[in-house]
């Protein structure tokens, strides 16, 4: 079945360590986001790639890195300069025109810093 | 800037009916999506409006007056299961959607 596969689910981390959270689309979609949420908070815009080798800063993009070098893959790379990663990460993925579609949703990541 | 603004909380009754409003001012206007987020799940795609007026899915619904900023979701025939967050989501037009901060339902037996 088509879909979104994020891994790891859970992922604890020690302070100043980098982490990469790894998110695959099996959909054929252009277009791919991450974003985080924090508890009872709606979903904040960290990257965005609307095609291949090409991606965007979305509002809180400081802290972290995006490579987009296959379409099927926008991997998100949290580094030791987030101050406060602990979080949950959504990734997702649409067709380029949202005008139209509606964005597809992984199960999501849990950051969790010690 | 965006804003997107939606009650926090709201509780409603197994069987009835509850709508649960959204309002933004965002820099451009290419659709709004709303979304439903169980806890600890990703969210899941509800409705789209593009165009002023009611759009209608079973028990969801869904208005926009985009003369006003403004949106709402209608559930009707409440069930337990519905007891979930539900996401405004605006498109901006940059293709990447701008979301609240959600509110979360509670339905009582």
């Amino acid at each position: 079945d088509g879909g979104i596969t994020q891994s790891p689910k859970y992922l604890f981390r020690k302070e100043g360590q980098n982490v990469t959270l790894s998110c695959e689309q099996n959909l054929n979609h252009d277009a791919m986001y991450w974003y985080r949420q924090d508890p009872g908070q709606g979903l904040r815009l960290i990257y965005y790639s609307q095609i291949v080798n090409d991606f965007q800063k979305g509002d809180i993009a400081e802290g972290y890195s995006v490579s987009r070098e296959k379409k099927e893959s926008f991997p998100l790379t949290v580094t030791s300069a987030q101050k406060n990663p602990t979080a949950f990460y959504l990734c997702a993925s649409s067709n380029r025109d949202l005008n139209t579609g509606e964005l597809f949703f992984g199960e999501g990541s849990r950051l969790t810093v010690l | 800037g965006q804003n997107i603004d939606q009650p926090t909380e709201m509780t409603a009754t197994e069987g009835a009916i509850v709508q649960i409003n959204c309002t933004y001012q965002t820099s451009g206007f290419n659709g709004l999506f709303w979304y439903q987020q169980h806890a600890g799940e990703a969210p899941t795609f509800l409705s789209y409006n593009v165009l002023d007026g009611l759009e209608e899915k079973g028990r969801f619904s869904s208005f926009l007056s985009r003369s006003k900023g403004y949106s709402y979701l209608l559930l009707k025939e409440l069930q337990m299961k519905d007891s979930a967050s539900y996401l405004c989501a605006v498109n901006p037009g940059r293709r990447a959607l701008t979301f609240g901060s959600g509110t979360r339902l509670q339905v009582q037996p």
